[in-house]
């Protein structure tokens, strides 16, 4: 069974809209929480998060981690064209790193 | 700075033959990782090493399929014989620290089909 549960899906939305990403997970000896950005290419870095309640920020991007319920949000404000990619949450456990399916965003212009 | 380097970047052949991708990581980068990446399973991974030794091959699916860093600036990951279910997106990362994910700094993949 996934370790590792992201949704939706899939999201389209319009330019300037609000979006909210969703990242379940069932793990042991939890060491972080890790989203990152794939458009055609190669998945790249966003964001690191280790612990409960404490907010990362970076530019119209936050993060933020429960470890008590056991997800993490990752939310997009004023939404850009740019923006659409697959969003891939992933959580290191032990000494092992284990990707969700990801929610791919489309934004509409 | 070149980042990680991947060769071939698509592969197409034909089920039974073998398969190598080749990876360069990024200077000085101690720690190498290697990814599948499909529709149905996502992005999985499947070997990482640290300093050249293989740490945790514990993802890769079968004995078809072998890993190797003779050095320190490359790697392969063979698949022999191939099936058309290998038929993925294998991606390369490398880091400068020893496997902390958030520091992985990926290539950009090899397609691989195998028909």
């Amino acid at each position: 069974e996934d370790k590792v549960v992201q949704s939706p899906l899939s999201l389209v939305v319009h330019e300037g809209d609000t979006v909210t990403l969703n990242c379940s997970y069932e793990v042991t000896n939890f060491r972080s929480l890790l989203w990152y950005k794939q458009e055609k290419k190669a998945p790249t870095f966003l964001f690191m998060l280790t612990s409960s309640g404490i907010e990362k920020k970076s530019g119209r991007l936050s993060s933020i981690l429960d470890k008590k319920e056991l997800f993490s949000i990752l939310n997009i404000t004023a939404t850009q064209t740019g923006d659409s990619a697959v969003y891939l949450c992933a959580v290191e456990w032990g000494d092992k790193i284990i990707f969700g399916k990801g929610t791919r965003l489309h934004i509409l212009p | 700075d070149a980042g990680v380097i991947q060769s071939p970047r698509h592969e197409v052949t034909e089920m039974g033959q073998e398969v190598t991708l080749r990876c360069k990581p990024i200077s000085g980068h101690n720690s190498l990782f290697w990814y599948r990446q499909t529709m149905m399973r996502g992005l999985e991974l499947l070997i990482y090493f640290n300093n050249n030794v293989p740490i945790d091959d514990s993802g890769m699916p079968e004995d078809r399929f072998s890993a190797k860093m003779p050095n320190a600036s490359f790697s392969t990951l063979k698949i022999q014989p191939s099936e058309p279910r290998d038929s993925a997106v294998y991606f390369c990362a490398s880091s400068p620290s020893s496997g902390r994910p958030n520091e992985q700094f990926f290539g950009p993949g090899t397609r691989l089909t195998v028909l």
